[in-house]
């Protein structure tokens, strides 16, 4: 069974681009959720989907948004990039938004300079 | 927010060595989880603990979480240099997200 598949993994950008990464869950979960990690932050979540609507969002400016598919492939998107955005971006994939046990795919590594 | 806590944050130790480390909080959680994560790789999950009290044992590993559900435990016996990583903590937050707590960095050398 394929684990959760994260691309790319590493991405460097200029201030003030934008970036999309991509997110295919484990087959058969359908709730997607992303995370941004950083030292001195550690795991934040960004937001969640379920069958293709937003559940749930953190504490993030707007600039930070996503969406999901029906085949619940999930894409995250970055405008106007900040430097304070370079961090691992982590997708984790649930049978269902209430189960609690997360799988997590490798990360995109995003450098912005 | 529910807040992990989590200590040590660093831990150097001798392969063979025991240790622990500690996830609290001042709320209570339905259920905590333990994650291990190796440099440039995303979490993999080791064990959710559900029940007050409850034990769970994963080889080497043994995962406790406190009777009134606020706290949880992780101790490795005889730790080998395959145990380096960093290991978080999380609890269910509000809306289905995941809180995870800063983490403790092992480095487990030969």
């Amino acid at each position: 069974k394929a684990g959760v598949t994260q691309t790319p993994r590493y991405l460097i950008k200029t201030r003030g681009q934008q970036v999309t990464l991509s997110c295919s869950p484990i087959s058969g979960h359908r709730s997607v959720s992303w995370y941004q990690q950083t030292p001195g932050q550690g795991l934040q979540f960004l937001f969640e989907y379920f069958s293709e609507t937003q559940r749930n969002k953190g504490n993030f400016p707007g600039r930070f948004s996503g969406r999901q598919f029906s085949n619940s492939r999930s894409e995250m998107n970055v405008s106007t990039l900040e430097l304070g955005d370079s961090a691992l971006y982590l997708c984790a994939s649930k049978v269902g938004s209430l189960n609690t046990e997360a799988f997590f795919g490798q990360g995109t590594r995003l450098t912005v300079v | 927010t529910q807040l992990l806590e989590q200590s040590p944050q660093f831990l150097s130790i001798q392969e063979g060595e025991n240790l622990t480390v500690y996830c609290n909080s001042s709320s209570v959680f339905s259920s905590l989880q333990w994650y291990r994560q190796e440099p440039g790789e995303g979490p993999v999950l080791l064990v959710t603990v559900v029940t007050g009290g409850e034990v769970k044992k994963l080889k080497r590993l043994t995962f406790q979480f406190g009777d009134a559900r606020k706290d949880s435990s992780l101790h490795i016996t005889a730790a080998q240099p395959g145990d380096t990583g960093l290991y978080l903590c999380a609890g269910e937050g509000s809306g289905y997200a995941l809180n995870f707590g800063k983490g403790t960095s092992l480095l487990v050398t030969p």
